[in-house]
């Protein structure tokens, strides 16, 4: 299986900063990346697919970038509503593996 | 617009079958994918397996031994069977809609999860 390493587990922020999430996988996947959000007591919901593609919807201030093992989830500026968990996943082969994500704190 | 609702019994037995229904409206069952996944309280998303319309079906090899998937294309639903669970399953389960992403300036196809149910927080207890 591909194991996928998420740093931090959490941060804090503020509103209007800028948040940088990583992921490393633990093979090469290309660009077979996409990235979650999740709310508390709600299910994920597709951010960013092949490692920076941005969801239809998603606000512009979500990017992603990388490829190979390493890549970036970045949030320009964070709002209020950007507080929740983050979660990479490969769909480079099966089992597809998430992440064990990251936690955005005020 | 599709959605996902999941359905089932909240606690299980050590040992029994768990069984989890995800129903989908606003669309048909046979025109995409569908997959479960799992959570456990606190921790991070487990694939379970995938069930493709034309019925090639793939399972989390972790839990394959376990795991059945199946399509109810009259009812618009699919289901997951997972047997003789243990506390280990405890979980909030997922269904979610899988589909194949194309992304055009990198030419390449990717699957995500682009619809997510509710999710069913599942117990194993006596």
């Amino acid at each position: 299986d591909i194991q996928m390493t998420q740093s931090p587990s959490s941060l804090s922020a503020s509103v209007g900063d800028r948040v940088t999430i990583t992921c490393r996988a633990s093979q090469s996947i290309n660009n077979y990346l996409n990235w979650y959000q999740q709310k508390p007591g709600k299910a994920p919901e597709l951010l960013i697919y092949a490692a920076s593609s941005l969801q239809g919807g998603v606000p512009s201030r979500f990017s992603g970038s990388g490829s190979g093992t390493d890549f970036t989830l970045t949030i320009g500026s964070l709002q209020p509503e950007d507080f929740a968990s983050y979660y990479c996943q490969q769909s480079y082969s099966t089992p597809w593996t998430f992440g064990q994500g990251t936690k955005v704190e005020i | 617009q599709v959605q996902l609702q999941g359905s089932g019994p909240g606690l299980v037995k050590p040992s029994e079958t768990l069984s989890l229904t995800c129903t989908v409206s606003g669309g048909s069952i046979s025109d995409d994918s569908w997959s479960w996944i799992r959570q456990p309280p606190g921790k991070g998303l487990e694939w379970i397996g995938y069930l493709y319309y034309s019925g090639s079906i793939n399972y989390n090899p972790s839990l394959k031994s376990r795991v059945t998937i199946s399509l109810d294309t009259s009812k618009n639903q699919f289901s997951l069977k997972l047997s003789s669970v243990t506390a280990a399953d405890t979980a909030v389960y997922y269904c979610a809609r899988h589909v194949k992403r194309r992304v055009a300036v990198v030419d390449m196809i990717i699957d995500v999860f682009d619809i997510w149910g509710q999710g069913t927080m599942v117990t194993v207890s006596s």
